[in-house]
Formats: structure tokens, C-alpha cells, sequence
């Protein structure tokens, strides 16, 4: 069974470009995660979706990030326009149908803002 | 303060030792506990949870310290393999497991 997949794995702009990433959870996930990982950090939550709903974006910063889940599988999240302190890497994960099942990671976006 | 606080390390310890992690967390609220491991420029993957009881799997040794809000991790018998970073991760009972992740403990295993 396939993980998580997620896309690009690495990406290069310069600062004030936008900039997407795309990840595809475990099928049957109905829970899908995106974190936000600094060197040297752990992940830190943006944003948390059941199905299509986003139900947690609390610290997800909606000046210039977006997110959309529209048929409740993939997911796309957007930066727009990219600053210099976005440079981090940006982790996707879902889990099961119960809220406390494991939560499985994709490989992560590395994006580097110049 | 941050919410989940760790030693970053790094720990260098040759083959075979047996090296232990802490770390603190602080919100009393927390309701679920865990180990993830990651290794270098790869995504974090779930080590093991942490029961109030204490919990082991294989040379891993899991303890939980409720009232001190103190989690904290052994390994016996190091391998080179067991080289990576260890995240401790709490989790908050708000209808799901949100985690909080700990910046990490570096753990390098020599021959």
C-alpha cells in the first residue's frame, strides 16, 4: 500500500513568488495534516481537515497561506506570495477514520525561498 | 516556555550503550504520549506510545511520570542504526489527537 505521497520534494524560488504543494494521503485516510518542520524544530500544525471541512487553521497564517481539500482526497497548500522566513520543510500526513489514529507522514516539501 | 521541551543533544555514545532521553511537557491537560523517530532529511515515523504504566518494545523502554509531566525514553544495547532524531510528541484531547512535537534529541551511534 502506497504512503503518503507528496510533490514537489524540493523547490527553489525567489521571495514573493508563489508557490504550491500537493500531497496525496493514504487511501481511506479521512484525516489530512499539514505541518510546517524548521531546522532543527519539530512539525508544527497549519492546518487540519476531515474530509473536505478544514476544522483546525488556527495557526495556519491566512495572509498569504491557503489550503483546499475540495473532493476530500489530495490536498494542495499555497503560499502567496513566498517570504524568505518560509524556507522550511512542509510535511503532509493523514490517518484513519478514529481521531486518534497514527498519524503517517509523507516525505515533505523542502522549499527554500532566495 | 515551550509546551514540550528536550535535551537537543547530540548524544554520542558507542555501540552497545544504553542511553536514555527525557523530556517535559506543560500542560497538565495532555492526554496521550509518544516516541517518533526521524531520521536525516526524512519524515517523522511513530517509535512508540507511552503508557502511564511504563511500556517496552524490544531494547526501547518508555516512561511516563504524570505528575512530574516528565516522558522519558531508553535504549539498550545501541545500534548504528538507531542513529536519528527523537521526538517527543503530546497530544490534547480536543476531539482528536492534536500533537505538539518537542524540537528533538539527536542521538548518534558509534562503532
Amino acid at each position: 500500500e502506497a504512503g503518503v505521497v507528496q510533490s514537489p520534494r524540493y523547490k527553489i524560488i525567489e521571495k514573493k513568488q508563489p508557490v504550491a504543494f500537493w500531497c496525496n494521503p493514504i487511501s481511506g485516510h479521512n484525516t489530512l495534516y499539514w505541518y510546517l518542520q524548521n531546522l532543527g524544530q519539530g512539525p508544527e500544525l497549519l492546518i487540519r481537515y476531515e474530509n473536505e471541512e478544514a476544522v483546525d487553521d488556527s495557526q495556519l497564517p491566512k495572509d498569504r497561506f491557503s489550503a483546499e481539500r475540495l473532493k476530500g482526497v489530495d490536498s494542495t497548500l499555497k503560499i502567496q506570495p513566498a517570504e524568505l522566513g518560509d524556507s522550511a520543510v512542509y510535511l503532509c500526513a493523514s490517518s484513519g477514520t478514529s481521531a486518534y489514529n497514527e498519524q503517517f507522514f509523507g516525505p515533505g516539501t523542502r522549499l527554500t525561498v532566495l | 516556555r515551550k509546551e514540550v521541551e528536550q535535551d537537543p543533544g547530540p548524544f554520542n555514545v558507542p555501540e552497545g550503550a544504553t542511553v536514555a532521553f527525557n523530556c517535559t511537557y506543560s500542560n497538565s491537560a495532555s492526554q496521550s504520549f509518544f516516541w517518533y523517530r526521524q531520521d536525516c532529511r526524512k519524515e517523522p515515523k511513530l517509535l512508540m506510545s507511552v503508557y502511564s504504566s511504563g511500556n517496552e518494545d524490544g531494547r526501547f523502554t518508555a516512561q511516563l511520570n504524570r505528575a512530574s509531566q516528565y516522558i522519558s525514553l531508553l535504549i539498550r544495547d545501541s545500534k548504528l542504526s538507531d542513529s536519528a532524531t527523537y521526538l517527543c510528541v503530546v497530544a490534547f484531547s480536543g476531539g482528536y489527537n492534536k500533537l505538539i512535537f518537542g524540537a528533538g534529541t539527536r542521538l548518534a551511534v558509534h562503532p
